[in-house]
């Protein structure tokens, strides 16, 4: 089983600040890889797939990079709707499976 | 506009058995992998078992293998996880969710509201 290890646990930022959200998979899923937003009360949503690709009607300002065993969720400037909790997930093996999320929480 | 409504969840004893199901519409549904993922209370997402368009393939998380039966019937645009042996760790909200791309690979999207399952005695 793929594990995803998601850094950090936490994250304090102000709005307008640059969120950077790492996941490392402990072996190399190519750019099978997903990236998920989780509001409280809400089910997920889809940012990014492939690595690098922004689903539909996510925002610019979503972005994501790497490939083999390290990615980056970058988020260019944080607007209040985007303190959330933040997923990635591999599709590259069976089991898939999930990191254990990053919050982004307003400092 | 795509939507998936779950359904069948309730409060169930250690070793019972519940049905999900989860309505789809908005889509041609019989062309999308689908999968069931798992959120225990205050924890993180679980993938637990996903499902082929034709439903001739599925696959299973280890926590579920052997108890756990997903099937669809694409004739209703409904897909369902049989969960049998049911134990208290199976608690959590069960969400259904579409792959994003037809062919392997990409993301979810999008995920059901959830349906709770509570496994106690």
């Amino acid at each position: 089983e793929i594990v995803l290890t998601q850094s950090p646990a936490t994250l304090s930022l102000s709005p307008g600040e640059r969120a950077t959200l790492s996941c490392r998979a402990s072996q190399s899923v190519s750019s099978l890889l997903a990236w998920y937003q989780q509001k409280p009360g809400q089910a997920p949503r889809l940012l990014i797939y492939d690595a690098s690709n922004r689903a539909t009607g996510i925002p610019a300002r979503f972005s994501g990079s790497g490939s083999g065993t390290d990615f980056t969720l970058t988020i260019s400037g944080l607007e209040p709707e985007d303190f959330a909790v933040y997923y990635c997930q591999q599709r590259s093996n069976w089991p898939l499976t999930f990191g254990g999320g990053t919050r982004v929480e307003i400092k | 506009e795509v939507q998936l409504l779950e359904s069948g969840g309730g409060l169930v004893q250690p070793g019972g058995s519940l049905r999900l199901s989860c309505a789809a519409s908005g889509f041609t549904f019989s062309s999308y992998a689908m999968s069931w993922v798992r959120q225990a209370p205050g924890k993180g997402l679980e993938w637990v078992s996903a499902i082929s368009g034709s439903g001739g393939t599925s696959y299973y998380a280890d926590s579920v293998k052997g108890r756990f039966t997903i099937s669809r019937d694409n004739s209703k645009n409904t897909l369902y996880v049989q969960m049998n042996s049911l134990r208290a760790e199976d608690t959590a909200l069960y969400y259904c969710a579409k792959d994003y791309t037809t062919s392997c690979c990409g993301g979810f999207d999008p995920w059901g509201q959830g349906t709770l399952v509570t496994v106690s005695s």
